[in-house]
């Protein structure tokens, strides 16, 4: 168990809907990092944000976005569903900015499916 | 554009073969060379870190090295426990005093009792 805690672990929605993924970080974790997995591009990095504050963005589409909560909770919003946006989302969490020496730590995922 | 390429893409192994995994990268200012190791419907789990060239870490049976192009994760006498996706990532500078994790497809390893 890493300590992260993401839900739902599974969605089933239509296109053009919009659902929000909910994390909890590890207990004293800063950094929150938000991942898309698919089968065929691997784990893209979407945005990072620490204590609060937007830190990194990666190739996150502007249909979607994020925030942290002052409790240090994250969600990430997606809107306007395509059937191109099924993939497991994953949360990590580290305590540095930096994820420190690159150890973050991941939760289980929530696998979206739009249909 | 940070850049990582992992081979193969799948492995299958009996039981006791050893064997290596390759990962290669192009990255500017690379800040680490991270491995994480991925189970069925799970998230990554660490493995190792990897700064320098010519580093080396071992935990099990488990040994990572790092090039200036590219980390091999060595499995020496695997067992069926093994068997998982294992993932390499570099982080690099990203915008001042950010990082980010770019990830490889990973590799698909299976050992066969």
């Amino acid at each position: 168990d890493s300590g992260v805690t993401q839900t739902p672990k599974h969605l089933i929605t239509a296109t053009g809907q919009r659902v929000t993924l909910r994390c909890s970080p590890r207990s004293g974790d800063l950094s929150v990092y938000w991942y898309q997995q698919s089968l065929d591009q691997g784990l893209q990095f979407l945005i990072q944000y620490y204590n609060g504050e937007e830190r990194a963005k990666g190739n996150i589409l502007e249909r979607f976005s994020a925030q942290q909560f002052p409790d240090l909770h994250s969600e990430l919003n997606l809107s306007s569903l395509e059937l191109g946006d099924s993939a497991l989302y994953f949360c990590a969490s580290s305590f540095w900015t930096s994820g420190g020496g690159g150890e973050l730590f991941f939760g289980e995922g929530s696998r979206l499916t739009v249909l | 554009e940070d850049q990582v390429t992992q081979s193969p893409e799948a492995l299958r192994l009996q039981e006791g073969e050893s064997s290596s995994l390759n990962c290669s990268y192009t990255v500017s200012g690379l800040r680490g060379l991270f491995w994480y190791r991925q189970d069925p419907g799970k998230g990554p789990e660490f493995l190792f870190t990897l700064y320098s060239a010519g580093e080396e870490k071992e935990k099990e049976r488990l040994k990572a090295t790092l090039t200036k192009k590219e980390s091999f994760l060595h499995i020496t006498a695997p067992k069926p426990e093994d068997s998982a996706t294992y993932l390499c990532a570099v982080q690099a500078l990203s915008g001042g005093s950010n990082y980010k994790l770019t990830f490889g497809k990973g590799t698909l390893l299976t050992v066969n009792p």
